[in-house]
């Protein structure tokens, strides 16, 4: 079935570092990829998607890259803040007259001022 | 507003005994979704209702019951609870079914907290 594979864990930087979150995904059919950000009290929030291979998303200074070809799809930021300290969640979304929606199991991310 | 709500936020449950989670969204979205998350692991979605159809997974089919009694509201039954039903559960729409899944982005609420003792 479906699945999505996601950095482990935690990752602990310090301000201004760059961010790289690894997400691999595994599916049958040509699916929307999708990174969510979620605060601690609150819901996961949409950050950004991409629907097609080498389609760009981006949000708030975050991106990342659709790869058909490696099957991934990793976040990236160029300088982290403390307040991008969150659980980051990506995620697939595939419509083959089957609906699915996987998410990977999340990364916690600490920055430290 | 796009905000999402569920009640109660914490849920403290019997084994043996009835839950029932609620979910409310004022955004007018066809699509509703219910989500178990266990700590360390990825939210599994449960059943989405799309309008007034309802689409259970189908290893979650015999465990979870829903309704949705109008657009804006969407609940989460369980008949019996067991331990391993301890988990966050959270609710999301999203516009059409169609783009949720494949395109739009889903809204989450804050989630409720149910621990089975």
């Amino acid at each position: 079935g479906d699945s999505v594979t996601q950095t482990e864990g935690q990752v602990a930087l310090s301000e201004e570092d760059f961010l790289t979150i690894h997400c691999n995904y595994s599916a049958s059919g040509y699916p929307a990829l999708f990174w969510y950000v979620q605060y601690p009290g609150e819901g996961p929030q949409f950050l950004f998607r991409a629907s097609r291979d080498k389609e760009k998303g981006s949000s708030r200074g975050f991106e990342a890259t659709y790869n058909k070809e490696t099957t991934s799809f990793h976040l990236q930021k160029a300088s982290v803040q403390e307040s991008d300290s969150a659980v980051y969640y990506c995620a697939l979304g595939e419509d083959t007259g089957n609906y699915k929606y996987v998410f990977g199991a999340g990364t916690r991310l600490k920055v430290i001022a | 507003d796009t905000t999402v709500k569920q009640n109660p936020r914490y849920k403290l449950a019997r084994v043996g005994k009835p839950v029932n989670l609620i979910c409310s969204q004022t955004m007018n979205h066809d699509t509703m979704y219910w989500y178990q998350k266990k700590p360390n692991q990825a939210p599994k979605l449960l059943l989405f209702y799309y309008d007034k159809i309802l689409n259970r997974e189908a290893d979650t089919f015999e465990k979870f019951q829903s309704s949705r009694p109008n657009n804006s509201f969407c609940s989460l039954y369980i008949g019996s609870a067991g331990l391993e039903y301890s988990a966050m559960y959270l609710c999301a729409s999203s516009r059409d079914r169609r783009e949720g899944f494949n395109q739009d982005t889903q809204y989450f609420g804050p989630g409720t907290r149910l621990l089975v003792l």
